[in-house]
């Protein structure tokens, strides 16, 4: 498709399970975002990933977040032991990456999750 | 401690008048700042950006006002149309360790009535 796709759009899951959340970006896109939205809140940056570079992993909250980025492309956000303080939308976005010019960043419709 | 501000959870413009929504920083290294537009459901879509080296960017009825001094910048859209009802962010990104992360403000809901 011609946009970032994300998936599941929402997950509802029990407090304690691990939860995998999908991204597929835009082709050619370097650059890949997360963020997640808390209700009422701004956007809150998770990780970022650039090309082959280490991703900058300064805003997971806790252990419990990871993600990878395989080939460049789709990106999986893995939640480990989900709390109620978790819920939120989960937006993935991505840019042509490298410099001030290409970093306006394209989001995808976002995943909504609620932890119970 | 917030880097990007926006002080008005919302504002209420009628249809055909001014929508100025505000924005202040406090990391005076940011030098890119962004503003997006959000509807319900949907993610964020890029509106316009600006460029620390320029004090204002007009694209259509919205322009981008950019104080260096006062770390503010504001979103103006001019005629106000109700498609514009939305909630806007304001990002600012810096050329940290050579990436480009936009953060984020809380956002202003902006509502435009007929």
């Amino acid at each position: 498709g011609a946009g970032v796709s994300q998936s599941p759009s929402n997950k509802v899951t029990e407090k304690g399970k691990d939860v995998e959340l999908r991204c597929d970006p835009i082709s050619g896109h370097t650059a890949l975002y997360w963020y997640r939205q808390s209700l009422g809140q701004g956007l809150e940056f998770l990780i970022y990933f650039q090309g082959n570079s280490a991703p900058d992993k300064s805003g997971l909250p806790s252990d419990r977040f990871s993600a990878e980025r395989t080939g460049g492309s789709v990106s999986t956000l893995t939640i480990q032991r989900t709390q109620q303080e978790d819920s939120a939308v989960y937006l993935c976005a991505s840019s042509l990456g490298f410099g001030r010019g290409n970093t306006e960043a394209f989001f995808g419709q976002g995943t909504r999750l609620t932890v119970v | 401690d917030q880097q990007v501000k926006q002080n008005s959870p919302s504002l209420s413009v009628q249809e055909g008048r001014i929508s100025i929504l505000n924005c202040d920083y406090t990391n005076s290294m940011f030098d890119y700042f962004l503003w997006y537009k959000k509807y319900p459901a949907e993610g964020p879509t890029f509106l316009i950006s600006i460029s620390s080296i320029k004090d204002k960017n007009e694209d259509g009825r919205f322009t981008v006002f950019l104080n260096k001094s006062a770390k503010h910048l504001s979103l103006h859209i001019v005629p106000s149309q109700p498609g514009d009802s939305a909630v806007y962010f304001c990002a600012a990104s810096s050329a940290s360790g050579g990436s480009y992360i936009p953060t984020f403000g809380r956002g202003t809901s902006l509502i435009v009535h007929p």
